[in-house]
């Protein structure tokens, strides 16, 4: 298994407040992703990293942030928070040598009430 | 704009028999990679198999295979000698070989049950 780690891995908050998920690797992968997972929709492209300090939007980038100020690194801040953003959401990692082939992290489940 | 089509929302297979996923997908391009991934309940999303649009062999990963069809715009997915532990969400992924680095698409995916 890709060395990916999510934390936290479960939280509850209320809208409006400020949230930041984080996703580590120990792989030293160059791209980093941030998905999230509803119902109906698959999963959903929210931000990637292509280096540090090197960020994109992707599908479903309105309300969210990134930084990555470490390779290893990657924060997802919601800034404040909606019930529509309630998701599982998902890191992933790629390689230079096979930037096509993503691999997730376990996953957190988030609630906005 | 690229898009992908998993047509059946669930299926079922006994054990040890083989069961066969769809999934169709949409794109003007000629080069680009597409995947199955495996969700099982723990809801990590596990990468099963990945296949190259220019290579016209099927890939195969233990009992996976698929059956790629370029032309038909066809990718999918073949268990063989089912396993209670394969039952899973099974979702079908695109992503382009030149542009956005971040460009993966999804299918909605299928529930597959195992029966014992």
């Amino acid at each position: 298994d890709a060395g990916i780690t999510q934390s936290p891995r479960h939280k509850v908050t209320e809208t409006g407040t400020p949230v930041t998920l984080r996703c580590h690797q120990t792989e030293n992968h160059r791209y980093m992703y941030w998905y999230r997972q509803d119902p109906g929709h698959g999963l959903r492209l929210i931000h990637y990293s292509y280096g540090v300090k090197d960020t994109d939007k992707g599908e479903v980038s309105d309300g969210y942030s990134v930084s990555r100020s470490k390779t290893e690194d990657f924060l997802l801040t919601l800034e404040s928070a909606t019930s529509s953003q309630t998701s599982v959401y998902f890191c992933a990692i790629s390689e230079v040598r096979r930037e096509d082939t993503q691999y997730f992290g376990p996953g957190t489940r988030l609630t906005v009430l | 704009a690229q898009t992908v089509t998993q047509s059946q929302p669930e299926m079922s297979v006994q054990e040890a028999e083989t069961v066969t996923l769809s999934c169709t997908y949409d794109t003007s391009e000629s080069d680009y990679y597409l995947f199955w991934y495996k969700q099982p309940p723990s809801r990590q999303m596990i990468l099963v198999i990945r296949q190259e649009a220019y290579k016209q062999q099927n890939a195969t990963e233990n009992r996976f295979s698929v059956n790629f069809q370029k032309a038909a715009k066809s990718f999918s997915l073949k268990i063989s000698d089912s396993q209670l532990g394969d039952a899973a969400m099974y979702f079908c992924a695109y992503r382009s070989s030149g542009g956005s680095q971040g460009n993966l698409i999804f299918g909605k995916g299928t529930k597959l049950s195992v029966k014992p």
